[in-house]
């Protein structure tokens, strides 16, 4: 199963940029990386995703490394409504299930 | 903005009864899955489903449950003899393709006494 390794927790100051790792050396060349979090007591929410290239949506960024091992997703700004469990997941080619992890607790102070 | 939609949003049962639960996905995907997350774990895949049979499955999604897409717009996650450690968040997902993102509902909170 594809195995993601990211931080328990961190903290942000509210207004200031949130940079989240998350370490996948099993990737391979074909497997996207997927970002979601999960705000308390609701659904997994889907925040972005990316092959090779750095790409950026209205709610963030990801960076990916050369070597696509690691990736962090970035928040410009945080708010205190950033304030969720974020999971980087990747599925395997040929399988159609994303395997989360524990994913990392954002807090965001104000 | 689609939404995928689950119902209902709570369901308290009986140890042994049948629940099913149920989910309208977004309306132009085709694939679509069930998750669970029992209180204060993780979340965890059990099923995936595309052109009216199961594409994939975990081991926790044994005899027991079952998927189905009655209709066109509804998908069914039925469990037939409840038990106690089956109380969880049930999520439904769907999307476009298997390399697409899923959307995922708001859960069905089932309580088994």
């Amino acid at each position: 199963d594809a195995k993601t390794t990211q931080p328990n927790s961190m903290e942000s100051n509210e207004e200031e940029p949130v940079h989240l790792p998350c370490n996948h050396s099993t990737i391979s060349g074909t497997d996207y990386i997927h970002w979601y979090r999960q705000l308390p007591s609701q659904g997994p929410e889907y925040v972005i995703h990316g092959l090779t290239s750095n790409v950026n949506n209205r709610m963030a960024s990801l960076a990916i490394a050369e070597d696509r091992k690691s990736s962090t997703l970035i928040l410009h700004r945080a708010t205190l409504r950033d304030a969720a469990v974020y999971y980087c997941i990747y599925s395997t080619s040929g399988t159609y299930k994303y395997i989360f992890g524990t994913g990392t607790r954002l807090k965001v102070l104000a | 903005e689609p939404e995928v939609t689950q119902t209902p949003s709570h369901q308290v049962t009986q140890m042994g009864q049948e629940v099913i639960l149920r989910c309208v996905p977004i309306s132009n995907h085709l694939y679509f899955y069930w998750y669970r997350q029992i209180l204060g774990q993780k979340v965890e895949f059990l099923v995936s489903f595309y052109n009216n049979e199961i594409s994939e499955k975990s081991e926790i999604f044994d005899d027991q449950f079952s998927v189905e897409r009655p209709d066109g717009s509804n998908f069914t996650l039925k469990i037939r003899s409840t038990k106690l450690e089956d109380s969880a968040m049930y999520f439904c997902a769907s999307s476009e393709s298997p390399y697409n993102e899923q959307f995922f509902g708001p859960g069905t909170r089932l309580t088994v006494l």
